[in-house]
């Protein structure tokens, strides 16, 4: 079926360092969205990504959608305690079916 | 003011059981989502319901029946529990019946079956 593929599985950084997260698709995205969701908590809509080669920055956090729409990545700039947890990309594929196919996520610790 | 939510928060059961969970949105959408999230975090969906009808059933047991009373309630009920329906389940809801469109997540209820 339609997946996508998230890299890494686990980042381990030191509070300040930078951290990205990469989500890839053999097929062609509609869109993409990333979600955050903290230790004991529920998934947190973040953004959301639908035009070829877009960028988005909220704060630290920079969002990327490729030009050929099959990979995303989020990029956290000097990491703090509180960006600690999951986070994942979904993703709609391009004449597939109605729903969100989400990837594994990338789960961040981040060292104070 | 809760968006999304979800009863109980914790479920422990035995094997065999049938339980249900249940899910409230106040936001008004139109489109409400039960997903399963595993041990190892992966998150996936299971049904959807666009204004009380069934869009979405992937290919999940028949022992998992949702039922949509409406368009803010969407309840999920699972009978003859096994050991490998533990998880944490999510409820989510968004404003259309587009896959494009926002999720709101609950708060998720864990379910352990012993």
């Amino acid at each position: 079926g339609q997946q996508v593929m998230q890299i890494p599985q686990y980042q381990h950084v030191q509070e300040g360092e930078d951290f990205t997260t990469y989500c890839n698709s053999s097929t062609t995205l509609s869109n993409i969205q990333w979600y955050k969701q903290r230790p004991g908590g529920h998934p947190v809509f973040l953004i959301q990504l639908v035009k070829s080669g877009e960028v988005k920055k909220q704060k630290r956090l920079t969002f990327q959608f490729g030009e050929a729409k099959k990979n995303s990545s989020l990029h956290i700039t000097a990491t703090q305690t509180t960006d600690v947890g999951t986070y994942f990309c979904a993703a709609l594929t391009q004449g597939g079916s109605e729903k969100l196919v989400f990837g594994k996520g990338t789960k961040l610790t981040v060292n104070p | 003011d809760t968006a999304v939510s979800q009863t109980p928060k914790y479920l422990v059961t035995q094997m065999g059981n049938d339980k249900s969970i249940k899910c409230e949105q106040n936001l008004g959408h139109d489109t409400m989502y039960w997903y399963k999230q595993d041990s190892k975090k992966f998150l996936k969906i299971m049904f959807s319901y666009n204004n009380k009808e069934l869009i979405i059933n992937e290919t999940v047991p028949n022992r998992f029946s949702p039922k949509s009373p409406d368009k803010a309630h969407l309840n999920l009920h699972i009978n003859s529990l096994e050991l490998g329906d533990s998880a944490v389940y999510f409820c989510a809801s968004s404003p259309g019946g587009l896959a494009t469109d926002t999720q709101y997540f609950g708060p998720g209820t864990r379910l352990t079956v012993l």
